[in-house]
C-alpha cells in the first residue's frame, strides 16, 4: 500500500527556519497536505500544494515538491515558539488521506 | 465554522467491553474518517465512509466496526476491547470525494483498555 516516511523530531531556536521533509510513495497524488496538530488538540490543515506546482509560498511558509523523487517539504520561515507542535506530511490517495508518522518540531527560545 | 466532534475525550474501559466512539459532523460532509494515533506511527485509518449505510476498510480494521445510518454520524465500534487497542482515535470528516477537500479533525478521544 501507499507509505509516507518522515523524521520524528526537529529541534530549532527561535527565530531560525525550520523545514520539515517527508517522502510517499503513491504517484497518483495530486493533492499532497501539511497538517498541523497541537498538543491535546486534532489536527488543522496548514497548506497544501497541488501536484502540477513545485513551490507554494504562504507568509512564513514555503512548500516544495519534487514530484520525481516523491519527496515533499514545509519550510517554516522565523520559527516561533508557537510553532511548537507535530506536523503532518498527507497525500491524498485516491479518496482517503494517507498519513506519514509525524514530524515534533521543538522550538527553543 | 466545520466542527467535528467526539463525544468524550477521555474513556477507560475493560477487557472484553464493547466499546462505542461516536462523532458527529454538522456540515453535511459526505465523507466521514476514523483513524487511530499512536507514539511514531502517526494516523492510521482503521475504516471511512463516503455515504450513509456505506463503510470501507482502511489499513487497520481488524477489531473494528462502524455504522453509519445518518449522514452526521460516524460511529467506531469496538466488538470486545483489548489492551492493544489503548490509543488516541480521531474523526474527521471532508466534503466530498473531490479531489481537493479539507479534512476536518474532531479533538480525539483518549481510549484507555485495562
Amino acid at each position: 500500500g501507499e507509505d509516507v516516511e518522515q523524521s520524528l523530531f526537529l529541534s530549532v531556536r527561535e527565530g531560525d527556519s525550520s523545514v520539515i521533509n517527508c517522502t510517499y510513495t503513491d504517484s497518483s497524488s495530486t493533492y499532497l497536505y501539511w497538517y498541523k496538530q497541537e498538543p491535546g488538540a486534532g489536527l488543522q490543515l496548514l497548506t497544501y500544494i497541488f501536484s502540477n506546482m513545485d513551490m507554494k509560498q504562504d507568509q512564513r511558509l514555503t512548500v516544495l515538491l519534487n514530484k520525481k523523487d516523491k519527496h515533499l517539504s514545509l519550510r517554516i520561515a522565523d520559527t516561533q515558539t508557537g510553532d511548537s507542535a507535530i506536523y503532518f506530511c498527507a497525500p491524498r490517495g485516491g479518496g482517503k488521506l494517507i498519513f506519514g508518522q509525524g514530524t515534533e518540531l521543538s522550538v527553543k527560545p | 465554522d466545520v466542527k467535528v466532534t467526539q463525544s468524550s475525550r477521555y474513556l477507560v474501559k475493560r477487557t472484553g467491553e464493547k466499546v462505542f466512539l461516536e462523532c458527529v459532523q454538522d456540515m453535511d460532509h459526505e465523507n466521514m474518517f476514523w483513524y487511530r494515533q499512536d507514539p511514531g506511527l502517526g494516523l492510521r485509518l482503521i475504516y471511512f465512509s463516503y455515504d450513509v449505510k456505506m463503510k470501507e476498510k482502511g489499513d487497520i480494521p481488524e477489531g473494528y466496526s462502524v455504522s453509519r445510518e445518518k449522514k452526521e454520524r460516524f460511529s467506531l465500534i469496538l466488538e470486545s476491547a483489548s489492551t492493544n487497542q489503548t490509543s488516541m482515535y480521531l474523526c474527521a470528516s471532508s466534503l466530498d470525494r473531490g479531489m481537493n477537500t479539507e479534512a476536518f479533525f474532531g479533538q480525539g478521544t483518549r481510549l484507555t483498555v485495562v
